[in-house]
């Protein structure tokens, strides 16, 4: 398998603008999970999805953020209008969730808002 | 509080010495342990779970107290590679969510 992949890996945007981040999981696993990391607040659970549902979207900055899983395979990570407190490294994670088995982490997206 | 806590470090320590890591969790009702390490502009990767009784994976040994709601990671016999990030990770079972520290820095001097 080829892992967590997310596209694009680095992105550079204006202020305003709309950015999605896509992220397709590992085959087989039942959740997945979007993370920001930052130096100053280090790794934050954005929202998570069981069995393509959302289930927690507590760590949702804001309303300029939203998600979506319309099939097993397939994520997006939505922020309109972008600002520049937006940039950061966006990390997708899937994992399957039975008995507390591990995340697998993607290569991340650094998201630069100028 | 934090749901996970971790000592931010740095650590810098000599090849060869011992060092340990503790990081303590607030939900008691946590069910699953994992210690991750990230190496500078790499995503996070699972170094080693952690099981109730303890366990070893050759230089490394993860440890859970739950009584005290903590979890230890020590690395003997230090070696430059181990130079990273090492991130503490706390699973619910029943909301799955993966709640990871701040991380601590490990720097190991030549």
């Amino acid at each position: 398998d080829a892992g967590v992949i997310q596209s694009p890996r680095h992105e550079v945007t204006e202020m305003g603008q709309e950015v999605t981040l896509r992220c397709k999981p590992i085959s087989g696993h039942n959740s997945l999970f979007w993370y920001r990391q930052t130096m100053m607040r280090g790794l934050e659970l954005l929202i998570y999805f069981n069995n393509n549902v959302p289930i927690d979207d507590s760590g949702m900055p804001e309303d300029r953020f939203s998600a979506k899983m319309p099939n097993a395979s397939f994520s997006t990570l939505k922020i309109q209008p972008s600002e520049p407190r937006d940039s950061a490294v966006y990390f997708c994670a899937s994992s399957f969730i039975q008995g507390g088995t591990e995340a697998f982490f993607g290569q991340g997206t650094r998201l630069t808002v100028v | 509080r934090k749901e996970v806590e971790q000592d931010p470090g740095p650590f810098n320590v000599p090849e060869g010495a011992t060092v340990a890591f503790n990081c303590t969790y607030s939900n008691s009702a946590s069910q699953s342990f994992f210690w991750y390490r990230q190496d500078c502009r790499k995503e996070p990767k699972l170094l080693m779970s952690v099981y109730s009784s303890g366990n070893e994976d050759g230089r490394f040994t993860a440890q859970l107290n739950r009584a005290s709601q903590y979890i230890s990671l020590l690395i003997r016999d230090s070696k430059l590679s181990d130079s990273a990030t090492y991130l503490c990770v706390v699973n619910d079972i029943g909301t799955y969510k993966y709640i990871f520290g701040t991380g601590t820095r490990l720097k190991v001097l030549a």
